[in-house]
């Protein structure tokens, strides 16, 4: 069964400062692979998806993330980081298993000004 | 707008109660998705469906029974309340033929005292 692994809890980072998001995922295959982030109080929105092809894929907000296969890794930047972009983020795969997510833990983004 | 409705939108009851969440959709789209989140665990999935009286358990299915009618509805029931069912409940739609992407609702927040 596939997995996956957000390693920081909590990061915090100053506005402007660029900013990264670590995820790691296991699985025997090519997975499907997403980012969604969780504004309070509300449900989850998509940021970015990878199924196959370029390995940089980018998406809303300036953010983008990078398939690395050999590291079984998957994550998220944004070379600048607004205030607005405070939120909890979700790493999530598919591993072709009924069209299931499994999401990580999350990472919640606290940004100072 | 993938025109999802959760109801209730918050709900305090009593251990040993059943309570049942609904999901309404509007777009007639295969897949639905309960999903419960608890701090420190992220997502997990419950239960889902592919289609009408199609269900099949998640990875957190103990507690809890669905049921799909019809197309645009996918009901979440707990037969009988325990304290460990406080949460917050999303359910989610994907709106292809694969999970290309999931769309939330707003949740469900769930208190059992």
């Amino acid at each position: 069964a596939q997995s996956v692994t957000q390693p920081d809890i909590h990061i915090t980072v100053s506005e402007g400062a660029s900013l990264e998001l670590r995820c790691n995922y296991s699985y025997g295959a090519t997975p499907y692979l997403f980012w969604y982030v969780q504004s309070p109080g509300q449900g989850l929105q998509l940021l970015l998806k990878y199924f196959s092809g370029d390995t940089l894929v980018q998406g809303i907000k300036g953010f983008e993330a990078e398939f690395k296969r050999s590291q079984s890794s998957f994550n998220l930047r944004k070379p600048s980081v607004h205030w607005s972009d405070a939120a909890e983020y979700f790493c999530a795969v598919e591993g072709g298993s009924n069209y299931k997510l499994t999401f990580g833990k999350g990472t919640l983004l606290t940004v100072n000004p | 707008d993938a025109g999802i409705t959760q109801s209730p939108r918050h709900k305090v009851t009593e251990t040993g109660t059943p309570v049942t969440l609904r999901c309404h959709q509007t777009e007639n789209h295969r897949y639905m998705y309960w999903y419960r989140q608890d701090p420190g665990h992220g997502l997990r999935l419950i239960h889902y469906s592919y289609g009408v009286k199609d269900t099949d358990k998640g990875e957190v299915s103990d507690g809890y029974s669905v049921s799909r009618s019809k197309t645009e509805d996918f009901l979440l029931t707990l037969e009988s309340a325990t304290s460990s069912q406080t949460s917050v409940y999303f359910c989610a739609i994907s709106t292809g033929t694969s999970v290309e992407e999931l769309f939330f609702g707003e949740g469900s927040r769930l208190t059992v005292l």
